[in-house]
């Protein structure tokens, strides 16, 4: 049973397009975070956000903004996508005492 | 600066062999500590979480922990093929401050297991 629910699974998109990556959950969770992750290498924080209204900036610096206007959705924008912006996108939910969960992901390649 | 280390490896071990898996940590103040599995192209997965010294069992995995040595370990036993993946460590201190609300990621142990 899947918590965080985040479409598209898949997204090719050609320069300077504007796109949001949509993140989603069920549960309530106040604690939700956005990960970005090459192929093969770490995860890097990019955006969290503490509930309704909050949201911070993570250890990676990322042209993407987030929103947290419900507690639900915690979508991922990107004003003008470029090529450097193409790698995975995970958003993640606190569940407690630490534990993750993990949505699919959005793997975005920008040509 | 919290820090979690981890092997990058490639880690490899023979199909039905135990795999060992270490991680060591900074943050004396940490107090759960995390395993992800991660296969290629999809998203971490939470297989094992322990938050008192000693071991944890949950069928083929433990996880052991030593707060007074800084060092947490997962234990696989009869690997299998399927257990192939990159196996991320995770420290959670609840006091901390700044991102990702206390929890710090090691860059992870490629595993692979062998036929």
């Amino acid at each position: 049973e899947a918590d965080i629910y985040q479409t598209p699974r898949y997204l090719v998109i050609g320069t300077g397009k504007k796109i949001t990556l949509e993140c989603s959950q069920t549960m309530g969770h106040d604690k939700m975070y956005w990960y970005q992750q090459d192929p093969g290498m770490e995860l890097h924080l990019i955006h969290y956000s503490y509930g309704v209204n909050s949201t911070e900036k993570g250890d990676l610096s990322s042209e993407s903004t987030v929103s947290r206007i419900r507690t639900e959705h915690f979508p991922l924008t990107l004003e003008s996508a470029r090529p450097s912006h193409t790698s995975q996108y995970l958003c993640a939910a606190l569940k407690g005492q630490g534990g993750y969960t993990f949505g699919s992901g959005t793997r975005l390649t920008v040509v | 600066q919290k820090e979690v280390e981890q092997n990058s490896g490639p880690l490899s071990v023979p199909e039905g062999a135990i795999a060992s898996l270490n991680c060591t940590y900074s943050d004396r103040g940490s107090q759960s500590f995390f395993w992800y599995r991660q296969y290629s192209g999809k998203s971490p997965e939470l297989i094992m979480f322990i938050y008192s010294n000693g071991d944890k069992e949950d069928g083929r995995f433990t996880a052991q922990l030593n707060k007074a040595s800084q060092y947490v370990s997962l234990l696989i036993r009869d690997s299998q093929p399927s257990d192939s993946a990159t196996y991320l460590c995770a420290v959670y201190n609840p006091h901390s401050g700044g991102g990702a609300d206390g929890l710090t990621f090691g860059k992870g142990t490629h595993l692979i297991i062998q036929p």
